[in-house]
């Protein structure tokens, strides 16, 4: 079993849609939560970052975390075709990061 | 800012070559780190360096060597390439190896080995 989950995708929705991007992880000791954007042909980007249960909001986006169900997301509302990217979320505890295997969102304008 | 910046950006290689992917980063980090990305597998650690004048093997460091030149530079290299090596390489670093501070990605290097 892989320490973090993410579904793949292909994720597509019309433009304005509320997008939900979800992991699940095993490992409890997990700390610090961050989602990466990546666009294609390009680093990572971080996006968001948090470190407690409940949510974090910066504009559109929106980070969720629930350790007591070892389950993460990201809400993106009024998405746009510049949303449009593979979405990684990262795990944190101690000196180890472990990336899922990141969601590719479509936005279809 | 160039931030996190990885040369060359394309590489082709023949099984059994060698060659030396190099980043510079220039947000005074200390500490740097090697990922390879393959479909389906996410990110995986290769060597990182949590400090200038140490390295640390990753998750899959097997057929890899790494130097850290500076505080600024760290280096990757492929002794004799194997196809089972083909994938991205992102370089990235972070002010310290520690469990609240993001990592910072360079734009990748693409290898392929035939």
């Amino acid at each position: 079993q892989k320490e973090v989950e993410q579904d793949p995708g292909p994720l597509s929705v019309p433009e304005g849609a509320i997008v939900s991007l979800n992991c699940t992880y095993s490992n409890s000791a997990f700390q610090y939560f961050m989602w990466y954007r990546q666009y294609s042909r390009k680093g990572p980007e971080l996006l968001m970052y948090t470190y407690s249960s409940g949510n974090k909001e910066d504009g559109r986006f929106t980070a969720q975390v629930d350790k007591s169900s070892k389950y993460i997301s990201l809400f993106i509302r009024d998405s746009q075709p510049s949303d449009s990217a593979t979405y990684l979320c990262a795990i944190r505890y101690g000196n180890k990061l472990v990336f899922g295997a990141g969601t590719i969102l479509r936005v279809k304008s | 800012n160039a931030g996190v910046t990885q040369t060359p950006k394309f590489q082709v290689l023949k099984t059994g070559q060698s060659m030396t992917l190099q980043c510079a980063q220039d947000m005074n980090h200390n500490s740097m780190y090697w990922y390879r990305q393959d479909p389906g597998m996410g990110l995986r650690l290769i060597y990182y360096s949590a400090s200038e004048g140490t390295t640390d093997k990753g998750e899959v460091p097997n057929g890899y060597n790494v130097s850290r030149l500076n505080k600024r530079e760290f280096s990757l290299r492929l002794e004799s390439a194997a196809p089972s090596q083909t994938s991205v390489y992102f370089c990235a670093s972070s002010y310290h190896d520690s469990s609240n501070q993001p990592q910072h990605f360079g734009d990748g290097t693409r290898l392929s080995i035939l």
